[in-house]
């Protein structure tokens, strides 16, 4: 079957940096994305890593080690808007090539 | 409207209930999903629809049926539910390609769901 395992709760103050380390098992693997999602509302898509190495957006950076099985997110100059939940997910093949297993979620309080 | 919504937004229902949620997606998308969220557990895929075929179904038990008219729209009809199934029922859509499923999945707002 297929885990992931992220860190259920991070608090940090405006400006830190915060990295979410993400740690997959899966049978298949076809990339590493990163989604946000505030209290009541909907998973929004962050980024998404296919191969080694760092991805930047912004001020959200993703980077992926498929040998070690590993990603993280890093976000950086932290905003009290960045308080939420982030989860990876894993794509990978299932039954029909069709599933993103998602990991537990990170909780990010940001703190004045 | 835009993006995915969902309908209703909040749903109280007893165990011998039967009732409906909708979905809609405003974004051409040939990929549907429905997910449930619980408090403390991992967003848990329930059923995918590509190209209005159901292509993935995870172990979901048969008080849960889905339906897929078209492209745009996803229902998920519930009935003699089960306390344990109340969560907050989540929708998403995507683009697949070649029947795999898309890493970029756009969400709808949900439907929190209480069965008592």
């Amino acid at each position: 079957g297929q885990s992931l395992e992220q860190p259920s709760e991070v608090t940090a103050v405006e400006g830190a940096i915060v990295q979410i380390n993400c740690t997959y098992q899966t049978s298949g693997f076809y990339g590493l994305s990163w989604y946000q999602q505030h209290d009541g509302g909907a998973p929004t898509f962050l980024s998404y890593n296919a191969l080694d190495g760092l991805e930047e957006t912004g001020r959200f950076s993703s980077f992926l080690s498929r040998s070690d099985s590993y990603g993280y997110l890093l976000l950086q100059e932290l905003q009290m808007k960045d308080s939420a939940s982030y989860f990876c997910a894993v794509r990978d093949l299932g039954a029909a090539g069709n599933k993103l297993t998602f990991g537990g979620g990170t909780r990010v309080l940001v703190k004045p | 409207e835009t993006g995915v919504t969902q309908t209703p937004r909040h749903l109280v229902m007893g165990m011998t209930n039967k009732k409906s949620l909708k979905c809609e997606q405003h974004l051409g998308h040939n990929a549907m999903y429905w997910y449930k969220q619980s408090a403390k557990k991992p967003l848990e895929l329930m059923f995918v629809y590509s190209l209005e075929e159901r292509v993935e179904n995870n172990s979901v038990p048969s008080r849960f049926s889905p339906e897929c008219p078209n492209s745009s729209h996803l229902f998920l009809h519930l009935h003699t539910l089960q306390p344990e199934d109340s969560a907050l029922y989540l929708c998403a859509s995507s683009q697949s390609s070649s029947g795999r499923t898309s890493y970029e999945q756009y969400f709808g707002p949900g439907t929190r769901l209480t069965v008592t």
